[in-house]
């Protein structure tokens, strides 16, 4: 059984630019989360993703988008980044909606 | 709106002691309160979590306390050691709800000097 893993680890973009950061989710999971996590904070909630549907969104902007596959890996889309987005990206996956998250180590996402 | 609130932010204890990190909730339709370590460069590991229907859980070195009427809970780590150096996320969730979305404290970086 392999865990959650996220790519790239580390990652640096320019301010207005997009990135897409990916998470392959737990084997037999069906939903995933994406959490930002600045730096001395808890993880703050983005949204979530069950069954390739959105299931739930945080207090983020427009700009911050997703997908989820019909294998469940996800993907993270930020349009036009932010000195404030820099910051340290979790997936999340549960066997489904309700159910305990297990996270990914993370990609460190700076924008200069 | 800081929906849970931890303290302290930073603890440093001797090898051996007892490390006590605290917090309080708001949201009285939070039913599950987990508690998650971060170790540097890594994601948060779930280490423990209490439902409110117990006051105490415990698992090994650590034990959490839960106070309802208080809206408080709080992680014991005993006979703490160099390799519980970290940082630690007390979090709250609703998972009957619906979904299991915690939301988390802002963390206490833990240090046990040898």
């Amino acid at each position: 059984e392999t865990g959650v893993t996220q790519s790239p680890t580390h990652l640096i973009k320019t301010r207005g630019q997009q990135v897409t950061l990916r998470c392959s989710s737990q084997s037999g999971h069906n939903t995933v989360s994406w959490y930002q996590q600045a730096l001395g904070q808890g993880p703050q909630f983005i949204f979530q993703y069950y069954r390739e549907e959105e299931n739930g969104r945080g207090n983020f902007p427009p700009r911050f988008s997703g997908l989820q596959f019909p294998n469940y890996s996800s993907e993270l889309n930020v349009n036009a980044l932010e000195l404030d987005d820099s910051a340290l990206y979790l997936c999340a996956s549960s066997w489904t909606v309700n159910t305990e998250a297990f996270f990914g180590q993370g990609t460190r996402l700076t924008v200069v | 709106q800081q929906q849970v609130k931890q303290s302290p932010q930073s603890l440093i204890v001797q090898k051996g002691g007892i490390s006590i990190i605290n917090c309080a909730y708001e949201n009285t339709a939070f039913d599950y309160f987990p508690w998650y370590q971060q170790f540097p460069g890594k994601g948060p590991a779930l280490l423990i979590a209490i439902r409110p229907d117990v006051s105490e859980k415990k698992e090994g070195r650590f034990t959490i306390s839960f106070n309802k009427s208080a809206k408080q809970f709080s992680l014991h780590i005993m006979d703490s050691q160099p390799g519980d150096s970290a940082t630690y996320f007390c979090a709250a969730s609703s998972p009957g709800g619906g979904s299991y979305i915690p939301t988390f404290g802002r963390g206490t970086s833990l240090i046990v000097h040898p």
